[in-house]
C-alpha cells in the first residue's frame, strides 16, 4: 500500500544536539511538507518542497533545515538553534497536478528535549 | 495572508446527537479549497471532507456535511448521529489552488462523544 512513513515515532534530544526526522513516501507525489503541532496552536508550516532539489521556508523555519535529494524523501533536521523543539512533527505530501485534493499525512514523530 | 479561526476549543455531546463545529477564514481570493481534517487519539490526520469554493453545493460525506457560506467566509462541519469513534481533534484548513498548495490550519476543536 502507498503511504507516508515517518520515523522514529518517538525521539529524545539532549540540549545542543541536532536530530533528523525521517519522512519517506511511495505515492509518487511531487510536493512534500513539514508541519509542527503544538497544543492550542494547530499545525504550523516549517518547510515545503514542490520538486526535487528545491525547497522553501514556511512560517516557522528558524532552527530547522531540510533536504530533497530524492522525490521519495524529505528529512527534517532540528538544529540546536531551535530553542523550543519539543513538539509533534507531521510530514505530508500532495499530488502537485491534482490541485486542491489536500494532503496525505504520515503518522508523526514526537520529539522531546531531555 | 490567509487565516483560519476555530472559535470552539472544546465540545462535548452525547452519542447519536448532532454536533456542529464552526470555522471562519479570511482571504481575498475568490477561488480556493476548504477542508476538515480529523485527528483521533492515534494522531493520524484523516481527511473528512473537502469543499471547492466555486461550487455552490455543500459537500457531504455520509454523516458529515458542511455549511459553506462564501460571503460570510464561514465553513462549519455538521456531524449527524455522532459515534464514539468521532471523538477526535478536528481541524479546519484553507488552500489556495495556485502555487505551493500550502494548507493553512485553524487551531482545532477537541470533540468528545460521550456514551
Amino acid at each position: 500500500d502507498g503511504g507516508i512513513t515517518q520515523s522514529p515515532k518517538y525521539l529524545f534530544r539532549k540540549e545542543g544536539q541536532n536530530v533528523t526526522l525521517s519522512c519517506e513516501q511511495n505515492l509518487n507525489h511531487d510536493a512534500m511538507y513539514w508541519y509542527r503541532q503544538d497544543p492550542g496552536q494547530g499545525l504550523r508550516l516549517i518547510y515545503y518542497s514542490q520538486i526535487v532539489n528545491d525547497f522553501q521556508k514556511g512560517d516557522i523555519a528558524e532552527g530547522y533545515s531540510v533536504s530533497r535529494e530524492k522525490k521519495e524523501s524529505f528529512p527534517l533536521t532540528v538544529t540546536s538553534a531551535q530553542k523550543n523543539p519539543t513538539a509533534f512533527y507531521l510530514c505530508a505530501s500532495s499530488r502537485d497536478r491534482a490541485l486542491g485534493y489536500g494532503y496525505t499525512f504520515g503518522s508523526g514523530t514526537r520529539l522531546t528535549v531531555v | 495572508a490567509q487565516t483560519v479561526t476555530q472559535s470552539q476549543p472544546e465540545m462535548s455531546v452525547q452519542e447519536a446527537e448532532t454536533v456542529t463545529l464552526s470555522c471562519t477564514y479570511d482571504t481575498s481570493e475568490n477561488n480556493y479549497y476548504l477542508f476538515w481534517y480529523k485527528q483521533p487519539p492515534s494522531r493520524q490526520m484523516i481527511l473528512v471532507i473537502r469543499q471547492e469554493a466555486y461550487k455552490q453545493q455543500n459537500a457531504t460525506e455520509n454523516r458529515f456535511s458542511v455549511n459553506f457560506q462564501k460571503a460570510a467566509k464561514s465553513f462549519s462541519l455538521k456531524i449527524s448521529d455522532s459515534q464514539l469513534g468521532d471523538t477526535a481533534m478536528y481541524f479546519c484548513a484553507f488552500m489556495k489552488p495556485q502555487g505551493a498548495q500550502k494548507l493553512v490550519f485553524g487551531q482545532g476543536t477537541r470533540l468528545t462523544i460521550n456514551p
